[in-house]
């Protein structure tokens, strides 16, 4: 299957930017989607269709994805933002659906 | 209001059966796929399976295939997982999840609470 790739763990401080990354291979001819989960809740949608911010998302959340990274950038870092983040494709050949094992964002 | 809500999680010994149910309201059932997600105790999540709009296509992730099933009633506006020959890693807190298009690579715009299966040997 799929293997998506994302680093454990990133700390940055109030204010700077956030940049989480999802590695896969050719990752850049797949649709990535982001969600944000914070402690105690459901994960929620924060980026889909590589770069596309659904309503309700702040601008400060933006996406890209090229060759075999995918990105997820959060700029001007807020408390609020502190979550676990994950990535998700859709494999066209399986049709399953993998997650990145996630990534702890924490605002220092 | 877009409401999903999960029913039927409870502690069941390794190798019996629990049925899942999510009861869906606040939009048009049947225009979307819908999906089943878990998540392990402190890990991360795992997709599980997927249903199309008119349940004519069904997914499943490796580690359920042949043990789970999915399925949906759309004149009910619900979704259903039947899981069978459980096992200890299938201890999961389990969410209903609803994909923003009919089928194929949409993504998941809305998530229920989940309801836990906790698995014992």
């Amino acid at each position: 299957s799929y293997v998506l790739t994302q680093p454990p763990s990133l700390s940055v401080a109030p204010g700077e930017t956030a940049m989480i990354t999802c590695g896969g291979d050719k990752i850049g001819g797949k649709s990535v989607h982001w969600y944000q989960q914070k402690p105690g809740q459901a994960p929620v949608m924060v980026i889909y269709y590589d770069s596309d911010r659904p309503s309700g998302i702040p601008v400060r959340f933006s996406g890209s994805n090229s060759g075999n990274t995918a990105t997820l950038t959060i700029s001007r870092v807020e408390a609020g933002d502190e979550a676990d983040y994950y990535c998700q494709v859709w494999e066209s050949s399986s049709h399953h659906r993998g997650f990145g094992g996630g990534t702890k964002l924490t605002v220092l | 209001e877009v409401q999903l809500v999960e029913s039927g999680g409870d502690l069941v010994q390794s190798g019996r059966s629990l049925r899942l149910s999510c009861a869906a309201s606040g939009f048009t059932f049947d225009d979307y796929a819908m999906h089943w997600v878990r998540q392990a105790p402190g890990k991360g999540l795992e997709w599980v399976s997927g249903i199309n709009w008119n349940g004519g296509a069904l997914d499943y992730a490796d580690s359920v295939k042949g043990r789970f099933t999915i399925s949906r009633d759309n004149a009910k506006s619900s979704l259903y997982l039947q899981m069978n020959s459980l096992r200890t890693e299938d201890t999961a807190l389990y969410y209903c999840v609803k994909q923003f298009t009919a089928a194929g690579r949409g993504a998941f715009d809305y998530w229920g609470r989940g309801t836990l299966v906790t698995v014992s040997s």
